[in-house]
């Protein structure tokens, strides 16, 4: 069976820190890949996807980056951090090549920059 | 640009009544919709996938509907239990890139 792993679950970082998130997938191939933020009492916004290795499409200019140097490992990336940067964010993935298909998310990081 | 919207944003019941959760989409030209749950602080699960072609799908006590050409969907909850307490969240695809989520509805089902 498939299996999503995201850590760390919880992170306080300070203002102009850098920060790595990473997120695998266990049980599948070339799946595709979201980072997803959730404000608080907001819907879930999609920040990055990705279809394949080193292939990431950005939905919204941002202080963020991702990166997909394995098939199944995303990892979200700062160089600086914003206050804005605060929030709880999920990986997902869903089967690659393939429309119609469930998504299914990892158990999320919730980020405090301070 | 797909907006989705979930009424209500809360809602608190008695445990055993049941109640239907609502959701809205203005582009009705989606692939799938899927429902999902969240507990506090906690990432989602997916409940119920419905695709396009599809009027509805059933999983234990949940009932999902789907009215493409209105831009609704329904989950309904039979004989609630308070252990069903979560934000229940949907979502609407045009393809597996584009997943739109409206805001959810916090459901409470008291003892």
């Amino acid at each position: 069976s498939q299996t999503i792993h995201q850590w760390p679950a919880t992170l306080v970082q300070p203002v102009g820190s850098p920060l790595s998130l990473e997120c695998t997938v266990e049980g599948t191939s070339n799946p595709n890949l979201y980072w997803y933020r959730q404000a608080a009492g907001r819907g879930l916004q999609l920040l990055f996807y990705s279809v394949g290795i080193g292939q990431i499409s950005s939905e919204v200019p941002q202080n963020l980056s991702a990166s997909r140097p394995q098939d199944r490992q995303f990892i979200l990336s700062s160089k600086k951090l914003l206050l804005s940067d605060s929030g709880f964010y999920l990986c997902a993935w869903s089967v690659g090549g393939a429309l119609n298909t469930e998504a299914f998310f990892g158990q999320g990081t919730r980020l405090t920059v301070v | 640009k797909q907006e989705v919207t979930q009424i209500p944003a809360a809602l608190s019941v008695p445990e055993g009544e049941n109640l239907v959760l609502n959701c809205s989409f203005t582009d009705s030209a989606i692939y799938n919709l899927q429902w999902f749950r969240q507990d506090p602080g906690k990432g989602l699960t997916s409940l119920l996938l419905i695709q396009s072609s599809q009027r509805e799908q059933t999983s234990g006590r949940l009932n999902a509907s789907l009215d493409k050409s209105s831009g609704r969907s329904t989950l309904y909850i039979a004989a609630s239990q308070p252990g069903d307490s979560a934000t229940y969240l949907c979502a609407v695809s045009k393809n597996n890139n584009d997943m739109r989520f409206g805001a959810g509805t916090r459901l409470t089902v008291k003892p």
